[in-house]
């Protein structure tokens, strides 16, 4: 079975504080993604990556950045995290190409930040 | 840009009975898949079923049916016999091959089973 895994259920931080939010999956897949999830509005893309040291953009980037240094693993950093940053985020990889392409996710790391 | 509208924020079903979840999208793309993805409290997205924009026949997966209307641009998930845990959150989502291949996700629609 493919594993997606988060570090972290649930993480409270302050105003200001850096946060790494850690992601690896264990099916060797190119392409890893992070996204947002509030009520109403579903999932939003905030970066993807489909191979190692790439990333892209995707619809809400702005205060969050990511890494990914090897295959397995995909980072997303909160510089300084803000209160309109609490939120649940949830990372999902796959393999690249048309049809179908899973996205199998994890189950979401939920922050808050105070 | 594409855009997936999913109009029922919440849904009663009664135990047993058939259920369907409503999902419209939005593309000038001829070329596009279409999914449906569970989530429950736990918060985990399970991947339930897959529409390609070329199938011809609609997808189906146990009691998951996918009820896709090409020229309406809907893709609604029907849930037949439904079971208590199928209480959850419900997300239809739409991959645009000319995209990217990102996924674009509608606003959900949380289902509650009634015993």
């Amino acid at each position: 079975d493919v594993k997606v895994t988060q570090s972290s259920r649930y993480l409270v931080k302050r105003t200001g504080e850096k946060v790494f939010l850690e992601c690896v999956q264990d099916m060797d897949h190119e392409n890893m993604f992070w996204y947002r999830q509030d009520p109403g509005l579903g999932l939003r893309l905030i970066y993807f990556s489909y191979d190692v040291k790439m990333k892209e953009k995707g619809d809400i980037p702005e205060g969050y950045s990511v890494s990914r240094e090897k295959k397995e693993r995909f980072s997303l950093i909160l510089e300084s995290a803000s209160t309109n940053q609490t939120s649940m985020y949830l990372c999902a990889s796959s393999f690249p190409g048309q049809g179908l392409n899973i996205q199998y996710f994890g189950a979401g790391t939920r922050l808050s930040v105070l | 840009a594409q855009k997936i509208t999913q109009t029922q924020p919440g849904m009663f079903v009664q135990e047993k009975e058939a259920v369907t979840l409503d999902c419209t999208y939005d593309t000038s793309d001829q070329s596009y898949g279409l999914f449906w993805y569970k989530q429950p409290s736990s918060g985990e997205m399970i991947f339930l079923i897959y529409q390609g924009s070329y199938d011809e026949q609609n997808a189906t997966e146990g009691r998951y049916s996918l009820n896709f209307q090409k020229a309406r641009k809907s893709a609604n998930l029907v849930i037949s016999a439904s079971q208590l845990g199928d209480s959850a959150m419900y997300f239809c989502a739409m991959r645009d091959y000319n995209a990217g291949n990102m996924l674009t996700f509608g606003g959900g629609t949380r289902l509650m089973v009634k015993p």
